[in-house]
């Protein structure tokens, strides 16, 4: 199965600042490379598909980009509700897998 | 409103059956893919299952199969998980997910989660 990588495991910074993390995959995904925002308590929420399309909804502040196996989610202008735990998944191949995730505090 | 809307976590013992249910609402349940996601602090965010929106296919982990059984009634909006042969590392949130419509993988709306503890 595809292993997902993420780092850094922590982040903490202030509003206003930017922010990149990064997602690197054991082998090729392409571009089915997903991110997903999760909050204490709440499932998690679709950010970006497809590697940098953002989702209905989501502020132009996140980015993503990357294909193959290096991938990275940018948020520029961290607010306060950014924090929360940032996860990647692939959907190339199955099993869908996920990454362990990144944790940003503000 | 698109809503998943998951239930039946309960406390169970090692070698015991549950089964989760999920009601859809605010969309087409039987043209989506629907899946199963369970997530524990340790091992993180799993994918379990997935069922075409016919509910001719399924698809299952490693780790479940031969033990859990994913179905759907398209006629009342609602996934099932039947867990059969629990085990404690089953233990863990389980949520249900839609799959985004002709994108493979894709889990664009997700339910809150049912909690499932295996313990004696």
């Amino acid at each position: 199965e595809v292993v997902l990588t993420q780092s850094p495991a922590t982040l903490s910074l202030s509003p206003g600042e930017r922010v990149t993390l990064s997602c690197r995959a054991s082998q090729s995904v392409s571009s089915y490379l997903v991110w997903y925002e999760q909050k204490p308590g709440q499932a998690p929420r679709l950010l970006i598909h497809d590697a940098s399309n953002r989702a209905a909804g989501i502020p132009a502040r996140f980015s993503g980009s990357g294909s193959g196996t290096d991938f990275t989610l940018t948020i520029n202008s961290l607010e306060p509700e950014d924090s929360a735990v940032y996860y990647c998944q692939q959907r190339l191949h199955w099993p869908l897998t996920f990454g362990g995730g990144t944790k940003v505090e503000i | 409103e698109v809503q998943l809307l998951e239930s039946g976590g309960d406390l169970v013992q090692p070698g015991g059956s549950l089964r989760l249910s999920c009601a859809a609402s605010g969309f087409t349940f039987s043209s989506h893919t629907m899946s199963w996601v369970r997530q524990t602090p340790e091992k993180g965010l799993e994918w379990v299952s997935s069922i075409t929106g016919p509910g001719t296919d399924t698809y299952y982990s490693d780790s479940v199969k031969g033990r859990f059984a994913i179905s759907r009634d398209n006629s009342m909006n609602t996934l099932y998980l039947q867990m059969n042969s629990l085990r404690a590392e089953d233990t863990a949130m389980y949520y249900c997910a839609r799959g985004s419509s002709g994108t493979n993988g894709l889990l664009d709306v997700w339910g809150q989660g049912t909690m499932v503890p295996v313990s004696s």
